[in-house]
């Protein structure tokens, strides 16, 4: 069974500053997808970025980027120019890519995200 | 651009009750997943189908059923209520492809 393990529960950053969310998981699967998922105040769950286990490449959304290491089996979120509106928990997840459809997502803990103003 | 669709959004039942939540998923998605998240924990895998079939379960008790209709909407049937199912229910669509877009969920109460 895969596992996601986010061993920050809490953290903090500066308004405008930058912040990295650490996330690993263990598996032993080849191929796979990783995502992290914001949970704000309300609630609803949010996909933030996604990344494909066969792709180098690290991806990006705007202010939202991820470092991919997969020999580490690890999955860092950095936030950029971090907004008030970032602040939210953070889940990373993982989804085996061995089935094309109904494979469950399998989360982290979560990391709480406070910006400071 | 249209979301996944959860009623009722908050519900109050007594232990023992009956309650059955509805999922309505984005369209053209195939594929429905239910997710069970308690206070201060990640969500946690219950059941999904694909094409109206099962295609994956988790960890749901027996008490719990659930099935995908044939407009794709989804219904979880949860039955003889303990304090300990109080929580949000998420209900996520996906179109064969890796993300999975959630609805607002369904926060149960139990008393």
């Amino acid at each position: 069974a895969q596992t996601v393990t986010q061993s920050q529960p809490e953290m903090s950053v500066q308004e405008a500053e930058t912040v990295t969310l650490s996330c690993t998981y263990d598996t032993s699967e080849s191929d796979y997808y990783l995502f992290w998922y914001k949970q704000p105040p309300s609630r609803q769950m949010i996909l933030v970025i996604r990344q494909e286990a066969y792709k180098q490449q690290n991806a990006t959304e705007n202010r939202f980027s991820v470092n991919f290491q997969k020999a580490a089996k690890s999955f860092s979120l950095k936030i950029s120019d971090s907004q008030l509106g970032d602040a939210a928990m953070y889940f990373c997840a993982y989804r085996s890519a061995w089935e094309t459809s109904g494979s469950r997502l399998t989360f982290g803990e979560g990391t709480q995200l406070t910006v400071n103003p | 651009a249209a979301g996944v669709i959860q009623s009722p959004r908050h519900l109050i039942k007594e232990k023992r009750e009956t309650a059955t939540l509805k999922c309505y998923p984005i369209p053209r998605h195939d594929t429905v997943y239910w997710y069970q998240q308690g206070p201060g924990q990640d969500p946690q895998f219950l059941i999904s189908f694909y094409e109206k079939m099962q295609s994956d379960k988790g960890s749901i008790p027996d008490r719990f059923s659930a099935q995908q209709f044939s407009d794709y909407h989804s219904e979880l049937n949860m039955s003889s209520l303990e304090l300990g199912d109080s929580a949000l229910y998420f209900c996520a669509s996906s179109r064969t492809s890796a993300e999975q877009y959630f609805g607002p969920g369904t926060r149960l109460t139990v008393t």
